[in-house]
């Protein structure tokens, strides 16, 4: 069936450092694409989404592109902040009425 | 702007007792679900339902009931609470339409002692 792996962390980043979170899929066709973040004591929210191939989804100063040729849908910010901190989880739909796929969460600290 | 609701927020329950947890939606989401949240264990699907009077099972079903009475509103169950059910479960609606974007709600912290 179809899964998400993405790399479980933790991570611990300084402040303005450059992340890369990696996510690969393996999915029938080409599904759209998440990637939810969830801070502290809160759920999980929609951080940014690609619907197609070579897509590009952006949001807060992260972006990920949806890369077909290698299955990856990696995160990425140029320079990171303490408000950042946070748990990301990358997601695909599953086929039928069932929800999306899961990867187990990568938890983020950023440390000023 | 309330989007996915659910209550209570906290609850502590002794062993065999029973609860139930609510959620609500005002989005008019045919597809609800109910998901647990362990450390190290990510997200794990316990029901879902996808439309009024629907329910099926998930992941982790065992131990828990749900109910779809109305579209807004999927409740989930705990019978007998055992400690293995200390968990942090969220409530999630889906779009129906493509690209198919989960909401979340705030979670509901539930401790069996």
């Amino acid at each position: 069936g179809d899964s998400v792996t993405q790399m479980e962390g933790p991570v611990t980043l300084s402040e303005e450092a450059f992340l890369t979170i990696n996510c690969t899929y393996t999915a029938t066709g080409y599904p759209s694409l998440f990637w939810y973040v969830q801070y502290p004591g809160e759920g999980l929210q929609l951080l940014l989404k690609a619907t197609k191939a070579d897509d590009k989804g952006s949001n807060k100063g992260f972006e990920a592109t949806y890369r077909k040729e290698t299955t990856s849908f990696h995160l990425e910010k140029g320079s990171v902040q303490v408000s950042d901190s946070a748990v990301y989880f990358c997601a695909l739909p599953n086929s039928g009425n069932t929800p999306l796929v899961f990867g187990k969460g990568t938890r983020l600290s950023v440390i000023a | 702007n309330a989007g996915v609701t659910q209550t209570p927020k906290f609850r502590v329950l002794k062993t065999g007792q029973s609860m139930t947890l609510l959620c609500a939606q005002d989005m008019n989401h045919e597809y609800m679900y109910w998901y647990r949240q362990d450390p190290g264990m990510g997200l794990r699907l316990i029901h879902y339902s996808v439309g009024e009077g629907t329910t099926a099972k998930g992941e982790v079903p065992d131990g828990y009931n749900v109910s779809r009475l109305k579209k807004q509103n999927f409740l989930l169950g705990l019978e007998s609470a055992a400690p293995s059910q200390t968990s942090v479960y969220f409530c999630a609606s889906r779009e129906d339409t493509p690209g198919n974007t989960i909401y979340f709600g705030e979670g509901s912290w539930l401790t069996v002692v």
